[in-house]
C-alpha cells in the first residue's frame, strides 16, 4: 500500500517569514495530494489539493508543488500569521476505485509573534 | 448546513464496555469514512463505506465494526472496548473522485 512521510513534525516561524512542508509518497500511481489543516479541537480542513497532472498550484499565501519524478511535494506558506498556527497533514490516494487516502503524521506549525 | 456531525463528542469507557459511535452528513455524499487519531502517527483509516449498504476495511479495523444502513449515515462500533482504542475519531466524506474529505469534529474517546 501507499506509504507517506511527513517532516518535520514541528516547525516554529517568525511572523511574516515563510513556512515549509515536505512530504514524499511510495506509491508512484498516487494522482491526488490534498493538504489539510487542523486547529485544536476541530476536524482536518481541506486548504490546498493537486492532482499529479500539474506541477504546482497557488492560493493566494499558499501554495503546493510536486515533483513526480522524486515522488515528494510541499505545501508553501508565505507572509506567515499568527492565524496559520495548527497541526498541517498531507495526503496521496490513487484514484482507480480506491477510496483510500493515507496521510502523513502532521507537522505542529508555530508562527511567532 | 451541519456538514459531518459526530455525537457524542466525549466518552469515557470501562474495558470491556461496549458503545457506537455515531456519524451523520447532510450533504448527500456517496463516500464515508471512520478515521483515528493518535499522537505522531496521524489518522488512519478504519473503515469506509463507498456507498450505501458497502462497508471495507480500512488500515486498523481490529476490534471495530461499522454500519451504513443508508446514505446520511455511518456507525462505528466497539463490542468490547480496549485502553488501546484511546483515541481521537473522525468521521468523514467525500463526493467522488479527486475531491475532498470533509471532517466532522471528533469523538475523544479514552479507555480505562
Amino acid at each position: 500500500g501507499e506509504n507517506v512521510e511527513q517532516h518535520p513534525s514541528t516547525l516554529s516561524v517568525q511572523e511574516g517569514d515563510s513556512a515549509v512542508i515536505k512530504c514524499t509518497y511510495s506509491d508512484s500511481a498516487s494522482n491526488y495530494f490534498p493538504w489539510y489543516k487542523q486547529e485544536l479541537g476541530k476536524g482536518p480542513q481541506l486548504i490546498i489539493d493537486i492532482r499529479s497532472n500539474v506541477g504546482e498550484k497557488k492560493d493566494q499565501r499558499i501554495a503546493v508543488t510536486l515533483n513526480k519524478t522524486a515522488k515528494h511535494f510541499s505545501l508553501h506558506i508565505t507572509e506567515t500569521q499568527p492565524e496559520d498556527s495548527a497541526v498541517y497533514f498531507c495526503a496521496a490516494i490513487i484514484n482507480f476505485g480506491n477510496e483510500k487516502l493515507t496521510f502523513g503524521t502532521g507537522t505542529r506549525l508555530t508562527i511567532i509573534p | 448546513n451541519a456538514g459531518v456531525t459526530q455525537t457524542p463528542k466525549f466518552q469515557v469507557l470501562k474495558t470491556g464496555q461496549s458503545m457506537t459511535l455515531q456519524c451523520a452528513q447532510d450533504m448527500n455524499h456517496n463516500s464515508m469514512y471512520w478515521y483515528r487519531q493518535d499522537p505522531g502517527m496521524g489518522l488512519r483509516l478504519i473503515y469506509y463505506s463507498a456507498s450505501e449498504g458497502t462497508t471495507d476495511k480500512g488500515e486498523v479495523p481490529n476490534g471495530y465494526n461499522v454500519s451504513r444502513l443508508n446514505k446520511r449515515e455511518f456507525s462505528l462500533r466497539l463490542e468490547s472496548a480496549a485502553p488501546s482504542q484511546t483515541s481521537v475519531y473522525f468521521c468523514a466524506n467525500r463526493d467522488r473522485e479527486h475531491s475532498p474529505l470533509h471532517f466532522g469534529n471528533g469523538t475523544r474517546l479514552t479507555v480505562t
